[in-house]
């Protein structure tokens, strides 16, 4: 079975940077690096929001609008890790950050990690 | 992009079923069959119920269905059971190599 452990997140000012990490393990059908992988947000009092996704080789990588340039997910396939870098924070980004292995790209996320809270506040 | 509406709430008793409507356009879920529905419950993180409109993965039981017309994709939990009571959410690729999130329905049973 396939788990997915997140680590990072905490309280960050305005303008700040944070680095989120997921380890992966459980992989049985296929590797890790056979698999497209996601991080989704949820803010408070918000619904689920898609943020990143990263290609199995990490050649490619599709954001949201509201978070290019600022945001960067990487993965590390012999580590079986992926990771989300996070500058110029804001506000609207304090959010449960989950991160989710993909069937292929653009299906579905399953499963997903257990979530990091990601506070932005002075 | 903007998200897929979805009504705030849903309800039913014990053993009815509910449908929940995902509603977008022709550039999302009316030209892909890449919807996908989450059921996540209160404090957890979000499970996979249904991929391409109307597939279910190993483990989630037949009650949960799922189809697709036109613009509007939809959820039907049949059997309504208490642990069903969940905030539930449709996603559905944009083109444009995005991904975009219905609103979520709060279902109460």
């Amino acid at each position: 079975e396939v788990q997915l452990v997140q680590s990072g997140g905490g309280m960050v000012q305005p303008g700040g940077s944070l680095r989120l990490s997921c380890a992966a393990s459980g992989f049985t059908f296929a590797p890790f690096n056979k698999y497209w992988m996601t991080w989704v947000r949820r803010a408070p009092g918000k619904g689920l929001e898609w943020v990143a996704s990263i290609k199995h080789d990490g050649t490619a990588q599709f954001y949201v609008a509201s978070v290019k340039g600022r945001f960067t997910i990487s993965r590390d396939n012999p580590k079986n890790s992926l990771y989300l870098e996070m500058n110029s924070l804001r506000a609207d980004d304090t959010a449960v950050y989950y991160c989710a292995v993909m069937r292929a790209w653009p299906n579905s996320f399953d499963p997903w990690g257990q979530g990091t809270l990601v506070t932005v506040s002075s | 992009q903007s998200a897929l509406t979805q009504p705030p709430s849903a309800s039913g008793s014990p053993g009815q079923s509910v449908t929940i409507s995902c509603t977008g356009t022709s550039s999302d879920v009316g030209g892909y069959n890449y919807v996908s529905w989450y059921q996540q419950l209160s404090g957890k993180a979000p499970k996979l119920l249904i991929y391409e409109v109307t597939k279910r993965p190993s483990g989630v039981p037949d009650r949960f269905s799922g189809s697709k017309s036109g613009n509007t994709a939809s959820l039907t939990v049949s059997g309504l059971q208490a642990d069903d009571e969940a905030d539930y959410y449709c996603t559905s690729y944009a083109g444009s190599d995005k991904v975009v999130f219905g609103d979520g329905t709060k279902v109460t049973v």
